[in-house]
């Protein structure tokens, strides 16, 4: 059950786009489309932004969306502002039926 | 609307125990599945266990695996989370998380503290 491989962190300024990778294996991105992100501002509890790899909840942002390629998941932001500066957390479901999250990607808004 | 508040959290020695429950409100709680996820101080999230919406089925991380024990009673809405022999790497706060039906937490609650402490 290792976690998933994020980058710690990654910065924009207002209005631009970035992109956060997620990184697994064959046994949990690679072999399902039951990918999560979640977004937690400090100090407070996650939300869930994207779902089933790029299907976004009703009340979010069509500023958020995701992908998958093999076994890498991404979650782009475009249109940066303020408010999305947070850790963002990705999921996936795994073979072993638990779930993993990634270590984390702290987003700077410059 | 969804709420989930979790209560039992505090300070305990090294081997000690403690009940974590989580009141749910706000949606039909004996169809949904439900998770509990962890977060140590300062560090990531970390996917303890799941019960299936009747109780069936129960899966944990091997981390706490024998020593956590996930339940649930439909009749009062509530989830529970029994942590036994604990030790300081159990440190956290713990979140229950309701499974949206498609493998996604789709509502968190906002947490309670467990420390690990002599």
């Amino acid at each position: 059950q290792s976690a998933l491989t994020q980058p710690p962190s990654v910065s924009g300024s207002p209005g631009q786009s970035v992109a956060i990778s997620c990184t697994g294996t064959s046994s949990d991105i690679g072999n399902y489309n039951r990918v999560s992100w979640y977004q937690q501002p400090p100090g407070t509890a996650p939300k869930l932004m994207i779902y089933e790899v790029s299907n976004r909840p009703s009340g979010v942002p069509d500023r958020f969306s995701g992908s998958k390629s093999g076994n890498t998941a991404s979650l782009t932001i475009s249109g940066l502002q303020a408010e999305d500066e947070a850790d963002y957390y990705c999921s996936s479901y795994t073979s072993s039926t638990t779930w993993v999250f990634g270590g984390g990607t702290k987003l700077t808004v410059l | 609307q969804v709420q989930l508040v979790e209560s039992g959290g505090g300070v305990v020695q090294p081997g000690g125990s403690l009940r974590l429950s989580c009141a749910a409100s706000g949606f039909t709680f004996n169809t949904y599945n439900m998770h509990w996820v962890r977060q140590a101080p300062g560090r990531g999230l970390d996917w303890v266990a799941f019960i299936r919406h009747d109780g069936s089925d129960k899966y944990y991380a091997d981390s706490v695996k024998g020593r956590f024990t996930i339940s649930r009673d439909n009749s009062k809405n509530t989830l529970y989370l029994e942590v036994n022999s604990l030790r300081a790497e159990d440190t956290a706060i713990y979140y229950c998380a309701r499974d949206g039906h498609d493998y996604k937490l789709d509502y968190w609650g906002q947490g309670t503290l467990v420390t690990v402490s002599s």
